[in-house]
C-alpha cells in the first residue's frame, strides 16, 4: 500500500528564516505525483506546489521550494523568508498516476508556527 | 466566484438523524471527490466520481451515499448519523492530470 510519512507533528521558525518541513512516501510505482497542500486556521486547503516524478529537475514557486530526492522516497519542503502568514498546517500528498481515480494519499500533516 | 463551494460551513445535528452537504464547481472539471479530515487533521478519500460515474467507495460505510446529479455537482448524503462521524468534510475537484486539486472550504459536522 502506498503511505506518506510527515515525521515532523510541529515545526517553528522564527520569522524571515528558513524552515524545512519533511515527507516521505512509500510506493513501487514510477509514474506519480507529490503535493504540498497548506491549510491556515481558515481551513481553506491550498495547493502550495507539485512535482512530477519523472522531473529530476526540483519544483519552485517563489519562496517555496522542494527537495525531490526520488531514490530516496524523499519530499521535503523549504520555505525561505517565512512570513506569518505561512503558520498553518502542511500536507504532503501523493498521486499514484496508474491510478485510474488520480486520488490524493495525504500524510498526517506538520503544523508551522512563525514567531514574529 | 468560489470555485468549489460546499453548504453549509457548520452543521450540528443529533445522533440517529439524517443529513446531506451540498458541493457544486464552476470550473467545468470533470472529477469530483469528498474527502474526510478528523479530529486529528486526518484527511482520507472517501469517494471520486468522474463524469457522474462512481470511480472510488473507500470502505466508507453504507450510510453514506454520495449522488451525482450532473458533473457540476456531487453530495453527500449521510443516513442514521453516530457520533464518529464528526469531522470536516470536504468536496474537491480535478482538471487534467497534470494539475492538482480544488477544494472546497469544508462542511464541519458536529454529531451531538
Amino acid at each position: 500500500a502506498q503511505t506518506v510519512t510527515q515525521s515532523q507533528p510541529e515545526m517553528s521558525v522564527q520569522e524571515a528564516e528558513t524552515v524545512t518541513l519533511s515527507c516521505t512516501y512509500d510506493t513501487s510505482e514510477s509514474d506519480y505525483y507529490l503535493f504540498w497542500y497548506k491549510q491556515p486556521p481558515s481551513r481553506q486547503m491550498i495547493l502550495v506546489i507539485r512535482q512530477e516524478a519523472y522531473k529530476q529537475q526540483n519544483a519552485t514557486e517563489n519562496r517555496f521550494s522542494v527537495n525531490f530526492q526520488k531514490a530516496a522516497k524523499s519530499f521535503s519542503l523549504k520555505i525561505s523568508d517565512s512570513q506569518l502568514g505561512d503558520a498553518a498546517m502542511y500536507f504532503c500528498a501523493y498521486r499514484n498516476d496508474m491510478d485510474s481515480s488520480y486520488k490524493l494519499i495525504f500524510g498526517s500533516g506538520t503544523r508551522l508556527l512563525v514567531r514574529p | 466566484d468560489t470555485a468549489v463551494s460546499q453548504t453549509p460551513k457548520y452543521l450540528v445535528t443529533q445522533m440517529g438523524n439524517d443529513k446531506s452537504i451540498k458541493c457544486e464547481q464552476n470550473l467545468g472539471h470533470d472529477t469530483m471527490y469528498w474527502y474526510k479530515q478528523d479530529s486529528k487533521k486526518f484527511l482520507k478519500i472517501m469517494f471520486s466520481y468522474n463524469n457522474k460515474e462512481l470511480i472510488i467507495n473507500e470502505t466508507v460505510p453504507n450510510r453514506f451515499s454520495p449522488k451525482s446529479p450532473d458533473k457540476a455537482h456531487l453530495n453527500l448524503h449521510i443516513n442514521s448519523l453516530e457520533l464518529g462521524d464528526s469531522a470536516v468534510y470536504f468536496c474537491a475537484s480535478r482538471a487534467g492530470t497534470a494539475y492538482g486539486y480544488t477544494f472546497g472550504s469544508g462542511t464541519r459536522l458536529t454529531v451531538v
